[in-house]
């Protein structure tokens, strides 16, 4: 299957800082990617789809201002968590798909997930 | 609202078979995704029905009933590298890119 990887895979900041983070797709172009989270023991919850060369597009109850996406190429997207609290802490998670083609049963390719500890 | 539940928590044997059960109500449909996630690893893809039936893939079978709201996840045979939460997922039936994922069951295989 496609790779997707996220980086860094651990990071642990300061209350009020911004903290940004990495999807890259390997080895395919992904024009749309997406952006999870994951409390514990919860399960994923989707904060936002991630265009190439547009703006993305948020799921209702997600802050645009304190989650800042940006998909510059085909095979990468960041999220930057602005101001970042101990409540942002989490596992974050970014997906991507192979192809647009509708109808089809492509899956969603996962990256690793990148903890984020807000101290 | 987008619904789907799945039990928290199960055990099993190794070796046994273990089925996990997913209901869901969703204002549309177009597939229904499982996917198995090991503790701080990204989710890896298991199965995928869209039709009525039973899916079968080596040791892992997805069944899925449409007009019941209703699948599940069959594992056999299983081996203690099986332990993980799997996540029952739907797709929106009109946004192709939106999933709704279910909590999770985490599996407990014992010896």
């Amino acid at each position: 299957g496609a790779v997707v990887s996220q980086h860094p895979s651990r990071v642990i900041c300061k209350s009020g800082t911004s903290v940004k983070i990495e999807c890259r797709s390997l080895d395919f172009q992904a024009t749309t990617m997406f952006w999870y989270r994951q409390f514990p023991k919860k399960s994923l919850m989707l904060m936002a789809t991630s265009n190439e060369g547009s703006k993305a597009t948020y799921e209702q109850g997600v802050e645009k201002d304190k989650f800042l996406i940006n998909h510059a190429s085909l095979t990468l997207s960041t999220l930057t968590v602005t101001s970042a609290h101990p409540e942002d802490s989490s596992f974050y998670i970014c997906s991507a798909r192979e192809s647009e083609t509708s109808g089809s049963d492509n899956e969603q390719f996962f990256g690793p997930g990148t903890r984020l500890t807000v101290l | 609202g987008q619904n789907i539940d799945q039990p928290t928590e199960m055990t099993a044997t190794e070796g046994a078979i273990v089925q996990i059960n997913c209901t869901y109500q969703t204002s549309g449909f177009n597939g229904l995704f499982w996917y198995q996630q090991h503790a701080g690893e990204a989710p890896t893809f298991l199965s995928y029905n869209v039709l009525d039936g039973l899916e079968e893939k080596g040791r892992f079978s997805s069944f899925l009933s449409r007009s019941k709201g209703y699948s599940y996840l069959l594992l056999k045979e299983l081996q203690m590298k099986d332990s993980a939460s799997y996540l029952c997922a739907v797709r929106d039936g009109d946004n192709f890119n939106k999933f709704y994922f279910g909590s999770g069951t985490k599996l407990n295989v014992k010896p």
